[in-house]
């Protein structure tokens, strides 16, 4: 089945510690994004990549880094400076060419830092 | 910076009563706008609306676009408690990077 996968669904970590959230697609699309989603908020983009090998920063990338080695893969660390990491991750993909711009998103990561 | 703001923020209604939800956007050459469901997890795919009067449906749902006042509804007729969700509006502008830019979303809550 075609689609978006992340992992691990819900995952704890120590303050101060690098956490990577995994997110792999098989649908070939170019496109890969990672939101971050907090209680009665809307989703807020923290990268984005339209092509392998190069990324964009969204609207709240400070504490978070990304790569996109592979077409199918757009892994996020979130690092220890950022200030209040736990939230909701969802990873999303689209296909850049074409005319349709719908995102389908993956069933998301809750972190929790304590 | 684009700017999208849905309304009321949280709704409850009975079933079978009618809703209406509103999304405006403010945004540098706009291209799109869509809509989502969100039920526990990930968000669902409702509709795009490009063009300004054209409503799209698709069953009991159906939504319009008005780009002249940037603004656009989502309907529900008959809702069913099948339909309790955060319903998030989102707007693409037109420069290339396929960046949606996401309202807060109204929680819909229908009570049996």
């Amino acid at each position: 089945d075609g689609g978006i996968t992340q992992s691990p669904k819900y995952l704890f970590r120590k303050e101060g510690q690098n956490v990577t959230l995994s997110c792999e697609q098989n649908l070939n699309h170019d496109a890969m994004y990672w939101y971050r989603q907090d209680p009665g908020q809307g989703l807020r983009l923290i990268y984005y990549s339209q092509i392998v090998n190069d990324f964009q920063k969204g609207d709240i990338a400070e504490g978070y880094s990304v790569s996109r080695e592979k077409k199918e893969s757009f892994p996020l660390t979130v690092t220890s400076a950022q200030k209040n990491p736990t939230a909701f991750y969802l990873c999303a993909s689209s296909t850049v060419r074409g005319v349709s711009y719908e995102q389908y998103f993956g069933p998301g990561t809750r972190l929790t830092v304590t | 910076e684009d700017k999208v703001v849905q309304s009321p923020l949280s709704l409850v209604v009975h079933e079978g009563d009618t809703v209406t939800l509103n999304c405006s956007y403010e945004v540098t050459n706009f291209r799109s706008l869509l809509w989502y469901k969100q039920e526990k997890k990930a968000p669902t795919f409702l509709f795009m609306l490009t063009s300004s009067g054209i409503e799209k449906k698709s069953g009991r749902l159906s939504s319009i676009l008005d780009k002249k006042e940037l603004f656009s509804i989502l309907n529900i007729t008959a809702t069913q408690t099948g339909d309790s969700a955060v319903y998030l509006c989102a707007d693409i502008s037109n420069f290339g990077n396929e960046k949606l830019t996401f309202g807060t979303g109204t929680r819909l809550t229908i009570i049996p």
